[in-house]
């Protein structure tokens, strides 16, 4: 059974630079993955940030950027803002229309 | 503009049915695989259905493996989750989700469905 690992929670101050991890409970995460990451806010529906590793979904501001860093996916946010206070899902594909969902990490912009 | 919505959720008792529809709109639906992802009450996600453009490949999470049957008809621009022997852990919001590029790209705004006695 695969894991996707993710920090349960994290802290940025306004306009600070932070970066959440995305693991498996063995092994690497690859670019092979195509790790893909989404920010949900309560009630809401996820919105796609990042695939591919590294691409930015449609209208995604750049100061979001992802990238594999050692042996996980990363998502950086850039000058973070209020409006950033959600949670963010981490996902590592493996193959043949299954994907596997990390538990999330609950992002404070305080 | 895509979108995707979602209809047929409800409350249904332990060992019910339900099917779920998502309408989609706004590209090519037969060029794109589908799926159902969930997320329970103040849980995470999970991918629990997929489908590809032409039905060939289909997946099922073990959690609901021969229970649940995901279809799709393309002349409908439709997508379905026919949901069978329902248990008080289905209870979740069901979210329709177009793939691309190994992610998800799109999302539906979610049906509720509840299962409780």
């Amino acid at each position: 059974q695969t894991v996707v690992t993710q920090e349960p929670s994290f802290s940025v101050s306004p306009g600070g630079t932070v970066t959440l991890t995305c693991g498996l409970s063995y092994g690497s995460v690859s670019t092979t993955h195509y790790p893909s990451w989404y920010q949900q806010t309560p009630g809401q529906a996820p919105r796609t940030l990042i695939y591919s590793t590294n691409t930015r979904s449609s209208g995604v501001p750049d100061r979001f950027s992802g990238s594999i860093l050692g042996n996980k996916a990363a998502l950086t946010i850039t000058g973070a803002q209020a409006d950033d206070e959600s949670d963010y899902y981490c996902v590592v594909y493996m193959g043949s229309g299954t994907w596997v969902f990390g538990g999330g990490t609950k992002l404070t912009v305080l | 503009e895509v979108q995707l919505v979602e209809s047929g959720g409800g409350l249904v008792q332990p060992g019910g049915s339900l099917r779920l529809s998502c309408a989609a709109s706004g590209f090519t639906f037969s060029s794109y695989s589908m799926s159902w992802v969930r997320q329970a009450p103040g849980k995470g996600l999970e991918c629990v259905s997929y489908i590809s453009g032409s039905s060939n490949t289909i997946y099922y999470a073990d959690s609901v493996k021969g229970r649940f049957t995901i279809s799709r008809d393309n002349d409908k621009n439709s997508l379905y989750l026919q949901m069978n022997s329902l248990r008080v852990e289905d209870t979740a919001v069901y979210y329709c989700a177009k793939a691309a590029s190994r992610a998800f790209d799109y999302w539906g705004q979610g049906a509720l469905v509840t299962v409780s006695s």
